[in-house]
């Protein structure tokens, strides 16, 4: 069975400080995504970032970065000098090649103080 | 020009009433879903139509029925709506069966009263 976990319900922090959203799965595929989304309090679900299963390179975009450590099947998120507009409930998820549906974890709701 | 677009943004409505949710994307895709997320936040998928095929279908109530036109359209239509049937519905679409990535629709809150 493929699984998304979100452990951290929650996260608030001091903007300007770094924090890191983790997120570990489980597959038993070979071929898999991972995926990033936020869900700002407006409401819309955006797209982040897509990870393939062969790519572990870390991957950074502007203050985002994102870790995939497959030994770990973790693909954690951190933000580097939040901001308050950081502010939004940031989803993981997962598709593997065994089926036709992104696998979602909980979310993460981080609350970023001015 | 929206990609995906869900209509209305809002409905408010009484229980036992019939509603309908339209969903249009205009990406070209072949895929197109219908998700429901609670008041936690939780994403459920309820269905999915591949080129105007179901392709899974979750357990939902029967009341829920989907209806795809055209590849390009995939409409919800909610009978008999309930108390519980309050949550924000979203349409997505991405193109093959395999999940490279969802565009989503910017949500339908419905609320039952």
């Amino acid at each position: 069975a493929q699984k998304v976990t979100q452990a951290q319900t929650e996260i608030s922090v001091v903007e300007k400080e770094d924090v890191t959203l983790d997120c570990v799965y489980e597959t038993r595929d070979t071929t898999y995504y991972l995926f990033w989304y936020k869900q700002p309090p407006s409401g819309e679900l955006v797209f982040l970032i897509r990870r393939n299963s062969f790519d572990e390179q870390n991957e950074i975009s502007g203050r985002y970065s994102w870790n995939f450590q497959k030994s770990t099947s973790s693909f954690n998120f951190t933000i580097t000098a939040s901001q308050v507009v950081d502010s939004a409930v940031y989803f993981c998820a997962l598709s593997g090649d065994s089926n036709y549906q992104l696998i979602w974890g909980a979310g993460t709701k981080l609350i970023i103080k001015p | 020009d929206t990609a995906v677009s869900q209509t209305p943004k809002y409905l408010v409505t009484q229980m036992g009433n019939d509603k309908s949710i339209k969903c249009e994307q205009n990406l070209g895709h072949d895929t197109m879903y219908w998700y429901k997320q609670d008041s936690k936040k939780f994403l459920k998928i309820m269905f999915s139509y591949n080129n105007k095929e179901l392709i899974i279908n979750e357990t939902v109530p029967n009341r829920f029925s989907p209806k795809s036109p055209d590849k390009a359209h995939l409409n919800l239509h909610i009978n008999s709506l309930e108390l519980g049937d309050s949550a924000v519905y979203f349409c997505a679409s991405s193109q093959g069966l395999r999940v490279y990535g969802y565009t989503f629709g910017s949500g339908t809150r419905l609320t039952v009263v």
